[in-house]
C-alpha cells in the first residue's frame, strides 16, 4: 500500500529565506505526484503536478522536483513571503486513486 | 470559471437523519472523487468514480454511499450518520490517470 511522508510536519521561517519542503512515496508505480497549498479550514489549491516521466516543474517562485526511483519528491519555494504561510499537501496520484501526505505546516515571519 | 461546486458549505445535523452533500464539475472530466479530512489523520479517500455508473470504495466507505448516473454529478449520502463522520469532506475530480485534481471548498459536517 502506498505511503506519503512529508517531513518536517512544521517550518518557520523568516521573510526573504529560501525553503524545501520534502515528499517521499514508497511505491514509484505512480503516474503524478501533486502539490497543493491549504489555507486553515479552506479547499486545496493545486501548485504544481508533475508526470511520472517529468522531472521538474515550475510556476513563478515554486519549483517541485521528481525523482521517482528514489519515491522523492522537494518543493522549493524562493524568497518566502508570509503570504506563503499554509499547509502544503503533497498527493501521488495511482489510477483513480490519490495518496496524500500530512502536510507541512509553513509560517513565514514578516 | 472551471470548478468543482460543493453544497452545501456547512451542515449541522443530528444522528441519524439521512443526508446528502452535491457535488458538481463543469470540466468535463472523468475522475470523481469524494476525501474526507480529520486533524492528525489527513486526507483520505472515501469513494471514487472513473466514469458514469463506475463507482469503486476508498479507504473509509463505511457509513458512506455515492452514486455516479451523470458525468458532472457525484453526491455522498450519509444513510444514518453518526458523530464519528464529523468531519470536513472535499470532493474532487480529474480528466484521468495522467492528470491534476481539482478540488471544491470543502463541507464541514458536524453529526451531534
Amino acid at each position: 500500500k502506498q505511503e506519503v511522508t512529508q517531513i518536517p510536519a512544521a517550518l518557520s521561517v523568516p521573510e526573504g529565506e529560501n525553503l524545501v519542503l520534502n515528499c517521499s512515496f514508497t511505491d514509484s508505480a505512480i503516474y503524478n505526484l501533486q502539490w497543493f497549498r491549504q489555507d486553515p479550514g479552506k479547499g486545496l489549491t493545486s501548485l504544481l503536478l508533475i508526470q511520472s516521466s517529468q522531472r521538474e516543474q515550475t510556476s513563478g517562485r515554486l519549483n517541485a522536483s521528481l525523482d521517482k526511483s528514489s519515491g522523492r519528491s522537494t518543493l522549493y519555494i524562493a524568497a518566502s513571503q508570509p503570504g506563503d504561510s499554509a499547509t502544503y499537501l503533497c498527493a501521488v496520484g495511482i489510477g483513480g486513486d490519490m495518496r496524500f501526505g500530512a502536510g507541512t505546516r509553513l509560517t513565514v515571519k514578516p | 470559471e472551471a470548478q468543482v461546486t460543493q453544497n452545501p458549505r456547512y451542515l449541522i445535523t443530528v444522528t441519524g437523519k439521512k443526508l446528502t452533500v452535491t457535488c458538481s464539475q463543469n470540466m468535463n472530466h472523468e475522475y470523481m472523487s469524494w476525501y474526507r479530512q480529520d486533524p492528525g489523520l489527513g486526507l483520505r479517500q472515501i469513494y471514487y468514480s472513473m466514469n458514469v455508473e463506475v463507482t469503486d470504495k476508498g479507504d473509509v466507505p463505511e457509513g458512506y454511499k455515492v452514486s455516479r448516473k451523470e458525468k458532472r454529478n457525484f453526491p455522498l449520502i450519509l444513510e444514518s450518520p453518526s458523530p464519528n463522520q464529523t468531519s470536513l469532506y472535499f470532493c474532487a475530480s480529474s480528466f484521468g490517470d495522467r492528470e491534476g485534481y481539482t478540488f471544491g471548498s470543502g463541507t464541514r459536517l458536524t453529526v451531534v
